[in-house]
């Protein structure tokens, strides 16, 4: 079972469309990071939230961190064929020890 | 800045060889990370390091041993490698166990090991 589950796991939609993608946990994060990985690549960071409830905008991408700390969102405006890839979401472990875990992953599609 | 180094990039193992996946960073980070990532999923850890003669087992860590002699050096040994092993791996590290908006965690560029 993975700690950090991530829905959905596939998308394709057309230009322009708008998204929303869910990092859902049953457990408290103290923060929550957003990836995006492109094939042959590392993740490359794109966010960090912290607060419950926070609200992050960069450029086309609003990410929400849940008020309880357990959930965050990421949604895509206007989608664009660069905004393909895989979307990760990760946070250290709550359970006390320092691992940094990732969460299940959803590979995005953006047709032109 | 070289920033975290992983080599080999590429392998091909026979099943049962053994073989280490070397990972190297330059920025005095404590903290160091393996993972494995299969086709489309999300990284899993394999195991990490708090610092210098400290390791401890990830969510993954069957079929893999790893030792941390210096600040900067977090080899990955893989013992009688198995076809379920075939993946891409990739080392992290970090300054910090607390990302904020100042903190990153910097990764390697993976390393594609295929066993047969």
């Amino acid at each position: 079972t993975q700690l950090l589950e991530q829905s959905p796991q596939f998308l394709s939609i057309q230009e322009g469309e708008n998204l929303t993608v869910y990092c859902n946990s049953s457990s408290v994060f103290s923060s929550l990071q957003w990836y995006r990985q492109e094939p042959g690549e590392g993740p490359v960071l794109l966010v960090t939230v912290v607060t419950g409830g926070e609200v992050k905008k960069l450029k086309r991408l609003t990410f929400q961190f849940g008020d309880a700390r357990k959930d965050s969102s990421l949604h895509i405006t206007a989608a664009q064929p660069g905004d393909t890839g895989l979307y990760l979401c990760a946070g250290f472990s709550p359970s006390g020890t320092y691992k940094y875990i990732f969460g299940t992953g959803t590979r995005l599609k953006v047709l032109a | 800045n070289a920033g975290v180094t992983q080599t080999p990039k590429f392998r091909i193992l026979k099943i049962g060889q053994s073989m280490t996946l070397q990972c190297a960073q330059d920025m005095n980070h404590n903290y160091m990370y393996w993972y494995r990532q299969d086709p489309g999923m999300g990284l899993k850890l394999i195991y990490y390091s708090v610092g210098a003669g400290i390791t401890d087992k990830g969510e993954v860590p069957n079929g893999y041993n790893v030792s941390r002699s210096t600040t900067e050096d977090f080899p990955l040994r893989l013992e009688l490698a198995a076809p379920s092993q075939t993946s891409v791996y990739f080392c992290a590290s970090s300054y910090s166990v607390t990302p904020n908006s100042g903190n990153t965690i910097y990764f390697g560029e993976g390393s594609w090991l295929t066993v047969v």
